[in-house]
């Protein structure tokens, strides 16, 4: 039974081009959330999303960063045109259900690195 | 919002207890957590504790909760050398939107 998988696991990019970070949940799990490590910093909610649906992104900043879980196949977290800032850890969660106290469980990590 | 505070570092001997603090705003808050961070690694989730109950135990873990002072700390009792890592306290009060505390970094000294 596979963990929260997330890649790739590093991610060098330029300052102007994209970065596309990808998380397949857990087998069962239809609920994921991004979250944001910054160096030296915890982890920021950036955004919660359902299949198909954003239910909640209020963490994402409001320019360059959009998010999907499409029907079939993984969630992604896409940076455009990405500056310096943006280096960081991005880890993806995910829980079987909504609701208090479901445990989210973090995949690895990207650790994106904005040249 | 929501804000989750604990200290920076804590550095124990081998063997010793350590016990790691961390105090949140949100009153609301339903579930504590506490997850643990190695280098280059995600968070793995080590125990939470609803907000009615005060403490936990689990093995060489010890969760207390003051909800009137909103504190909540993770006391690890004989401190391995494999324990050293980055610890976060987390806060979740509604669906789900969990927010996290800056981490304490433990430093284990054999």
């Amino acid at each position: 039974n596979a963990g929260v998988m997330q890649n790739p696991r590093h991610l060098v990019r330029r300052r102007g081009q994209e970065a596309r970070l990808r998380c397949s949940p857990m087998k069962g799990h239809s609920h994921v959330y991004w979250y944001r490590q910054l160096p030296e910093e915890g982890l920021k909610f950036m955004v919660y999303l359902q299949k198909e649906n954003i239910i909640d992104e209020s963490g994402m900043p409001k320019e360059r960063f959009s998010a999907e879980f499409p029907k079939e196949g993984p969630s992604i977290l896409r940076i455009q045109q990405v500056v310096r800032g943006d280096s960081a850890a991005y880890f993806c969660a995910s829980s079987p259900r909504r609701g208090a106290g479901e445990t989210q469980y973090f995949g690895p990590g990207t650790r994106l690195l904005v040249l | 919002g929501e804000d989750v505070e604990q200290s920076l570092f804590l550095s124990v001997r081998e063997g010793d207890s350590s016990v790691i603090n961390c105090t949140y705003t949100d009153s609301s808050s339903t579930y504590l957590y506490w997850y643990k961070q190695e280098p280059g690694a995600g968070l793995q989730l080590l125990t939470y504790i609803f907000s009615n109950m005060d403490m936990k135990q689990d093995q060489r873990l010890t969760v207390l909760l003051n909800k009137k002072d909103k504190h909540l700390s993770l006391r690890i009792a004989d401190t391995q050398t494999g324990d050293s890592a980055i610890y976060f306290c987390a806060s979740s009060g509604g669906y789900q939107k969990v927010t996290f505390g800056i981490g304490t970094k433990l430093q284990v000294i054999p």
